[in-house]
């Protein structure tokens, strides 16, 4: 399977915990994408790298979010002391070049209780 | 603020007919437009896009249309069929990122 692989697939975590989550891209995709999506909403933009290099972060990516890819290849998303508003799906998606269409993993649901 | 709206939530087709979804934007700087289709628990699939020097682009029973004056896009499915019951997502670039309407459920029925 050479496709976007998002994980894990579901984590359910209580209020206050860290939690990470990884996506493995495309392997020739320099550009990797992290979106989140709630019900009745469509995914909403978080952050992106070129290779290893953050290049924009959203407003909506609060200073308990973080999200790194050390060596140009995967990536992961950390959020430190979760709250039920951060539940949601977590997609990662990928590309080569600009105004490309994004490839997207199969995403982690995530459940704060 | 919402730069790509979807207005429907939800569409109810019979199947062998045809499927228009809509989308506007208001951001006249968009200039590459995107069409995804997603089921539930997986990530959105890519259908068709579109680029801002087309108004047309057709693929299979797919096609988009974009109408740059009115800032509003649609997709067209000919002939609807039961296994395209998903929800659409419209989606819109003018750099370095997509952003996403809220999508459309779209229900095709025997």
């Amino acid at each position: 399977d050479t496709g976007v692989s998002q994980d894990p697939r579901h984590k359910i975590t209580k209020r206050g915990q860290n939690v990470t989550f990884r996506c493995d891209p495309i392997s020739e995709h320099n550009r990797l994408y992290w979106y989140r999506q709630t019900l009745g909403q469509g995914p909403e933009f978080l952050t992106y790298f070129q290779n290893e290099a953050q290049l924009e972060k959203s407003r909506l990516l609060s200073d308990r979010f973080s999200a790194e890819r050390p060596k140009g290849s995967f990536s992961t998303l950390e959020i430190q002391r979760t709250e039920q508003g951060d539940s949601a799906m977590y997609l990662c998606a990928t590309n080569i070049e600009l105004n490309e269409k994004l490839f997207f993993g199969s995403g982690t649901q995530l459940s704060v209780l | 603020d919402q730069q790509v709206k979807q207005n429907s939530p939800s569409l109810s087709v019979q199947e062998g007919r045809i499927s228009i979804l809509n989308c506007d934007y208001t951001n006249s700087m968009f200039d590459y437009f995107l069409w995804y289709k997603k089921y539930p628990a997986e990530g959105p699939t890519f259908l068709i896009s579109i680029s801002s020097i087309k108004d047309k682009n057709e693929d299979g029973r797919f096609t988009v249309f974009l109408n740059k004056s009115a800032k509003h896009l649609s997709l067209h499915i000919v002939p609807s069929q039961p296994g395209d019951s998903a929800v659409y997502f419209c989606a819109a670039s003018n750099t370095d990122k997509l952003i996403f309407g809220t999508g459309t459920r779209l229900q095709v029925f025997p």
